[in-house]
């Protein structure tokens, strides 16, 4: 079966400190990735996707995802954390010639310690 | 105002009732979607529609309706609710095609008593 998974529920670190949120993916074909953010009481923000070309996405407010094909992950980092960025993530799979099939993870809640 | 609005933000039923969530966008997008977001699920696709008048299952269809009589309109109902349909739903919609991005609404925190 085709799935997206976040292997941490939430991650905490301390401000200033790089981060990273995980997300790998099992599907077939060439997949487009995405990465979305939800602040409380707010709709999912568009962050970065990446769909061809440089493994190495950057996106808003800083981050920035690698594609790896070979460990089919697609992780989120951002070199120095911001309180501002504690919110819940979404990693997203969307699947070629399905535009109906998006598939999204489960969220990574991150928490960054002031 | 230019977006993607959802009404009410707040909505508190009883079981059995019928139930209409709004979605309406203003870009003219011709995809648009509805998901529901739960603890331990994230978000899954209940419904969605490539265009005016075509409209399509998801991951969780059951007890939910759709229309789209209009591009910038989107209603959810849940036919008889159920206290399973507690949840937030969000509207998202987007241009076209499967690289593009999607613009979700604020949601629609519905509570069934």
């Amino acid at each position: 079966a085709q799935s997206v998974a976040q292997p941490e529920d939430q991650v905490n670190v301390a401000e200033g400190n790089p981060l990273t949120v995980k997300c790998t993916y099992s599907v077939s074909g060439n997949p487009y990735l995405f990465w979305y953010v939800q602040y409380p009481n707010r709709g999912l923000q568009f962050l970065l996707k990446y769909i061809t070309g440089d493994n190495l996405v950057k996106g808003s407010y800083g981050f920035e995802a690698e594609f790896n094909k070979s460990q089919t992950s697609f992780h989120l980092k951002k070199p120095s954390a911001l309180v501002s960025d504690s919110a819940l993530y979404f990693c997203a799979v969307r699947l070629p010639n399905r535009d109906d099939k998006i598939i999204f993870g489960k969220g990574t809640r991150l928490h960054i310690l002031p | 105002d230019a977006g993607i609005t959802q009404s009410p933000r707040y909505k508190i039923t009883e079981t059995g009732r019928q139930v209409t969530l709004m979605c309406h966008q203003t870009w003219s997008h011709s995809y648009m979607f509805w998901y529901r977001q739960d603890l331990g699920h994230g978000l899954r696709l209940i419904y969605y529609s490539a265009a005016a008048d075509i409209t399509d299952k998801g991951e969780v269809p059951d007890g939910y309706v759709v229309s789209r009589s209009k591009t910038e309109n989107f209603p959810l109902t849940l036919e008889s609710a159920t206290r399973s349909q507690t949840s937030v739903y969000f509207c998202a919609s987007n241009f076209a095609g499967y690289t593009d991005t999607q613009y979700f609404g604020p949601g629609t925190r519905l509570t069934v008593l």
